[in-house]
């Protein structure tokens, strides 16, 4: 997988919008964008995951650049159970042998009341 | 769906002791993975297999460490002997298959303590 960078830490207010950034400048034509978070003492959850548009589930949007060398996960209302760390990673679509989930350290997101 | 289920959810034992931890994917899933999650070294992937069979387990850390997945239904990790450092959070997780479209399926984690 492609390497992502992403800010260690973030603050938000409860019921306001987040917007988590994710940079991956060596990001190939087939690579997906995946988001999974990890809730305190639980597994990785999937979030959203998206290639060249703009995608919404009802957990998140993904915002995803033009040139696809960065992506902002959007969350519109944050509550406190959001307060995880939110993991970006690339995944080749095509490519069934290696592609694997390969996690970073993500970004840590705190939810102030 | 009661989603992936793992067994037990927390382990103590002392060192030496054999660790047997237990997973139950999603049915119907091709793809059973088995992650240790430390502070040191995060989430790593340790072995995978695919319809039963093991596909490439090079995050294995050492011999003392097994996998197998004798039905569809049901995986083990072994650790035999245990050692303090292998002292983590053991996931399994499961999917349809391995392209950039699935999502994986994490189960609540096994968390081992060898003292």
């Amino acid at each position: 997988d492609a390497k992502t960078t992403q800010p260690n830490s973030m603050e938000s207010n409860e019921e306001e919008p987040v917007h988590l950034p994710c940079n991956h400048s060596t990001i190939s034509g087939t690579d997906y964008i995946h988001w999974y978070r990890q809730l305190p003492s639980q597994g990785p959850e999937y979030v959203i995951h998206g290639l060249t548009s703009n995608v919404n589930n009802r957990m998140a949007s993904l915002a995803i650049a033009e040139d696809r060398k960065s992506s902002t996960l959007i969350l519109h209302r944050a509550t406190l159970r959001d307060a995880a760390v939110y993991y970006c990673i690339l995944r080749d679509a095509p490519n069934n042998a290696g592609n694997m989930l390969t996690f970073g350290g993500g970004t840590r997101l705190m939810v102030k009341p | 769906d009661a989603g992936v289920i793992q067994s037990p959810r927390h382990e103590v034992t002392e060192m030496g002791q054999e660790v047997t931890l237990r997973c139950k994917p999603i049915s119907g899933h091709d793809y059973l993975f088995w992650y240790r999650q430390t502070m040191m070294r995060g989430l790593e992937l340790l072995i995978y297999f695919n319809n039963n069979v093991p596909i490439d387990d090079s995050g294995m850390p050492e011999d003392r460490f097994s996998a197998k997945m004798p039905n569809a239904s049901f995986s083990t990790l072994k650790i035999q002997p245990s050692e303090p450092r292998d002292s983590a959070v053991y996931f399994c997780a499961s999917s349809w298959g391995l392209a950039g479209t699935y999502e994986q399926y994490f189960g609540p984690g096994t968390r081992l303590t060898v003292t």
